[in-house]
């Protein structure tokens, strides 16, 4: 799986727009970029996944270059309860025998009112 | 549903003794994992089951156990606990090759 670069630490102003950046330059043709996001003492939370288009659910949009090899995230109106560790994922649709994901350390998003 | 549960939410344990973390899903999920989260750091895969009957190690086995006799459970077992195991210790079961969902975590301290 291909490895991704995620800032450390992001602010964002309450009712503002959350832009996540990652960066996945090795990312191979059959790798999807998944998006998790993890509030403090819970499990992760799934939010977002795709391959070369640009995706959009009830919680975020994703938007993935022409090359793939970067992303962002848009959290479109951010709230307090927002505030998490954002996970850029990249990995091959079917995971590989063990459907496992590989966390990095993610971006510590703070929402601030 | 519930979702995926897990009991109990903490636990302390002495060096040298042994227990069972429970996972439970009620979504009828074929893949279950179980990882290990530590301060500051990812979360690293345990063992995993891709079905009823069916486990495998991943990149952290070392000291755990598991089983799958039921689609809905995957218990972690705790041979002989070690302070190194002291983690937050999250299950989470898919639908195949899609999103994961996870449990809220098990805090498990060994001293």
């Amino acid at each position: 799986d291909a490895k991704t670069t995620q800032p450390t630490s992001m602010d964002c102003a309450e009712g503002r727009a959350a832009n996540l950046p990652c960066n996945h330059s090795t990312i191979s043709g059959n790798e999807y970029v998944y998006w998790y996001r993890q509030i403090h003492s819970q499990g992760p939370q799934y939010i977002i996944h795709g391959l070369k288009n640009n995706e959009t659910n009830e919680m975020a949009s994703l938007i993935i270059t022409e090359d793939r090899k970067s992303s962002t995230l848009i959290l479109p109106h951010a709230t307090l309860r927002d505030t998490a560790v954002y996970y850029c994922i990249v990995r091959d649709r079917y995971g590989g025998a063990t459907n496992k994901l590989i966390f990095g350390t993610g971006t510590l998003l703070a929402v601030q009112p | 549903n519930a979702g995926v549960t897990q009991t109990p939410k903490f636990q302390v344990l002495k060096t040298g003794q042994s227990m069972t973390l429970q996972c439970a899903q009620d979504m009828n999920h074929e893949y279950m994992s179980w990882y290990r989260q530590d301060p500051g750091m990812g979360l690293r895969l345990i063992h995993y089951s891709v079905g009823a009957g069916i486990t495998d190690q991943g990149e952290v086995p070392n000291g755990y156990n598991v089983s799958r006799s039921t689609t809905e459970d995957f218990p972690l077992r705790l041979l002989s606990a070690a302070p190194s195991q002291t983690s937050v210790y999250f299950c989470a079961s898919s639908p195949g090759a899609n999103e994961q969902y996870f449990g809220p975590g098990t805090r498990l301290t060994v001293t």
